[in-house]
């Protein structure tokens, strides 16, 4: 019963290029949560997908971050043309479904490093 | 109002004493707090958590202390151990909703 994967666990890019972080959910979890930490912060909200659905994406940057979740296969957050602001750990929740007192189950993220 | 503040940043403590972490919000929408531990390298995991219809709830060494009127909570840890090192984070969550508001994280170090 394997947990919340996320790969790779740290993921080095020079500044212009593409980041691809992938997310797979626990089984039987359709909902799907990305989360960014920085040093000495707590983690932010910024997107919340259900299958082939956004659902929000109030937290996450307009401009080069996008993020899907296929009908088959993980759920991707794309960066473009990162910049070394974008260096954090980015964290992926899923849970089986979403609202009130919703367990989330975490994988252990991946550190993006922008040099 | 949907920011959770966290307090302090970081503690140490020796083995068997009892760490206090401190969480304030303003937002009386939330109904859900949990607490969650965070192991270098590893993502958060749910400690335990609360609902504001009770004061206080105990699972093993850890307990959640509620203040509805101050609109705080806390976490104690009973006779802490070197184990319990990590990163503490508070959480919360309004009713109907999806959107976890974390606090700061909470850095403790237990000293053998």
């Amino acid at each position: 019963n394997a947990g919340v994967m996320q790969n790779p666990r740290h993921l080095v890019r020079r500044r212009g290029q593409e980041a691809r972080l992938r997310c797979s959910p626990m089984k039987g979890h359709s909902h799907v949560y990305w989360y960014r930490q920085l040093p000495e912060e707590g983690l932010k909200f910024m997107v919340y997908l259900q299958k082939e659905n956004i659902i929000d994406e109030s937290g996450m940057p307009k401009e080069r971050f996008s993020a899907e979740f296929p009908k088959e296969g993980p759920s991707i957050l794309r960066i473009q043309q990162v910049v070394r602001g974008d260096s954090a750990a980015y964290f992926c929740a899923s849970s089986p479904n979403p609202g009130q007192g919703q367990k989330l189950f975490f994988g252990s993220g991946t550190q993006l490093s922008v040099l | 109002q949907q920011q959770v503040k966290q307090s302090p940043q970081s503690l140490i403590v020796q083995k068997g004493g009892i760490p206090i972490i401190n969480c304030a919000y303003e937002n009386t929408a939330f109904d859900y707090f949990p607490w969650y531990q965070q192991f270098p390298g590893k993502g958060p995991a749910l400690l335990i958590a609360i609902r504001p219809d009770v004061s206080e709830k105990k699972e093993g060494r850890f307990t959640i202390s509620f203040n509805k009127s101050a609109k705080q909570f806390s976490l104690h840890i009973m006779d802490s151990q070197p184990g319990d090192s990590a990163t503490y984070f508070c959480a919360a969550l309004g009713s109907g909703t999806y959107k976890y508001i974390f606090g700061t994280g909470t850095r403790l170090k237990v000293l053998a």
